[in-house]
């Protein structure tokens, strides 16, 4: 299917234990995100690709770590779960700008339970 | 550092209103400003897009105003719907650099 996927859409981990969560596109795009979503702050940027093997850090890093060899795919890992960590986790790509319209386009989210 | 904040919170109103939802941003040399709708368990969908140079936007019954100078956008919903019901975030970005700064949200409810 086309579009931006991610998986699992639910996880329940526990503390200190390592989740990767996975995040695939199929158009291609350059850039991807991730953001996190938590009560009374809206979306956060967590870590962002400009391209394979191009990371960068947003607002809210710590604790997680990306990796981006292919194109497609931009898993997020947390290496060390914290109940802190406990939210709904967002995937977005998007293409490089050309006219200054482009948007991103995001993935379903994945619910993610830090017990 | 750049702070996004949306008034109201959450609103409620019948069906046929229509409605304004606030989103102000604290420093005004902003790229773009984005309007996005999230639907309960899902992503976001991208309603409008504002570029700097531009005051509006319109798409069906949405329109999005941007005033930079004063840090506000308005996305103003025309005889609103049930299916309107949604959270509607906005977001600003400040450069071309794709990092998007996203205020809490405004959570619509549209009663029959």
């Amino acid at each position: 299917d086309a579009g931006i996927t991610q998986s699992p859409r639910y996880k329940i981990t526990e503390t200190g234990r390592q989740v990767t969560l996975m995040c695939h596109q199929t158009w291609s795009h350059s850039y991807m995100f991730w953001y996190r979503q938590d009560l009374g702050h809206g979306l956060r940027l967590i870590y962002y690709s400009a391209a394979a093997d191009i990371t960068d850090k947003g607002e809210v890093p710590d604790g997680y770590v990306v990796s981006r060899s292919k194109t497609e795919n931009f898993p997020l890992t947390l290496e060390s779960a914290t109940r802190s960590q406990t939210s709904v986790y967002f995937c977005a790509s998007r293409p490089p700008l050309s006219g200054g319209g482009e948007t991103q386009y995001f993935g379903p989210g994945t619910r993610l339970l830090v017990l | 550092k750049q702070e996004v904040t949306q008034i109201p919170a959450a609103l409620s109103v019948p069906e046929g209103e229509n409605l304004v939802l606030n989103c102000s941003f604290t420093d005004s040399a902003i790229y773009n400003l984005q309007w996005f709708r999230q639907d309960p368990g899902k992503g976001l969908t991208s309603l409008l897009l504002i570029q700097s140079s531009q005051r509006e936007q319109t798409s069906g019954r949405l329109n999005a105003s941007l005033d930079k100078s004063s840090g506000r956008s308005t996305l103003y919903i025309a005889a609103s719907q049930p299916g309107d019901s949604a959270t509607y975030l906005c977001a600003v970005w400040m450069d071309s650099s794709y990092k998007l700064i996203f205020g809490s949200g405004t959570r619509l409810l549209v009663r029959p």
